[in-house]
């Protein structure tokens, strides 16, 4: 159970377009989704958390107007990088929070590798 | 805030052998997890084990164990006898959300 999945699982896009990346909680509701972002060889860094139905809230010098979050249902957020550059490039992971008794447990989608050209 | 704090870059060990990772993280709070996550080269995040701060006892998973010090604010893990699969990063973090380390690359040697 607490299955996490990602989609895609690899996207390169040309600098100026925006991408989309979406999070599926299979086996549960996740009503509290994280996001996070991972360069190379380096630890994983949060971006934002979101709540289902509400805005999300981001972390100190994450742009929200370029990396919008969607937290739309129980068992789905979608991050939307917009207008990407070379520099967001990078390794991007979702995480949900387990429902009841799992609350203090996230469990992690496979991550998204994003390229920007 | 919170941070976590892995002093060691890398490590290594001979498989068979016993491997201690360390972790320190600040926190005001009484109440709290921690956690170890490991990072295959695939970059899945794969939980290796967790603590509850209002246990005393050690966690332990199989081959996989900690030592909790409450006070002291560490948390490390000790891997018994090595194997080659447990060549990896591993990932000290706090809480939820989720506040990572740095990070140790461990390599096991055959």
């Amino acid at each position: 159970g607490a299955v996490v999945s990602q989609h895609p699982s690899r996207v390169i896009c040309k600098s100026g377009t925006s991408v989309k990346i979406e999070c599926r909680s299979l086996d549960f509701q996740a009503t509290t989704m994280f996001w996070y972002r991972q360069f190379p060889k380096q630890s994983l860094m949060l971006m934002a958390t979101s709540n289902e139905g509400s805005k999300a809230t981001y972390e100190q010098g994450v742009e929200k107007d370029k990396f919008l979050i969607n937290h739309a249902s129980l068992t789905l957020s979608t991050l939307t990088v917009t207008s990407a550059h070379p520099e967001d490039s990078s390794f991007y992971i979702c995480s949900a929070r387990g429902p009841g008794s799992l609350a203090y447990e996230q469990y992690f989608g496979p991550g998204t590798r994003l390229t920007v050209t | 805030a919170q941070t976590v704090t892995q002093s060691q870059p890398e490590m290594s060990v001979q498989e068979a052998e016993t491997v201690t990772l360390s972790c320190t993280y600040d926190t005001s709070e009484s109440d709290y997890y921690l956690f170890w996550y490991k990072q295959p080269p695939s970059r899945q995040m794969i939980l290796v084990i967790r603590q509850e701060a209002y246990k005393q006892q050690n966690a332990t998973e199989n081959r996989f164990s900690v030592n909790f010090q409450k006070a002291a604010k560490s948390f490390s893990l000790k891997i018994s006898d090595s194997q080659l699969g447990d060549a990896a990063m591993y990932f000290c973090a706090y809480t939820t959300p989720l506040v990572f380390g740095k990070g140790t690359r461990l390599s096991v040697i055959a």
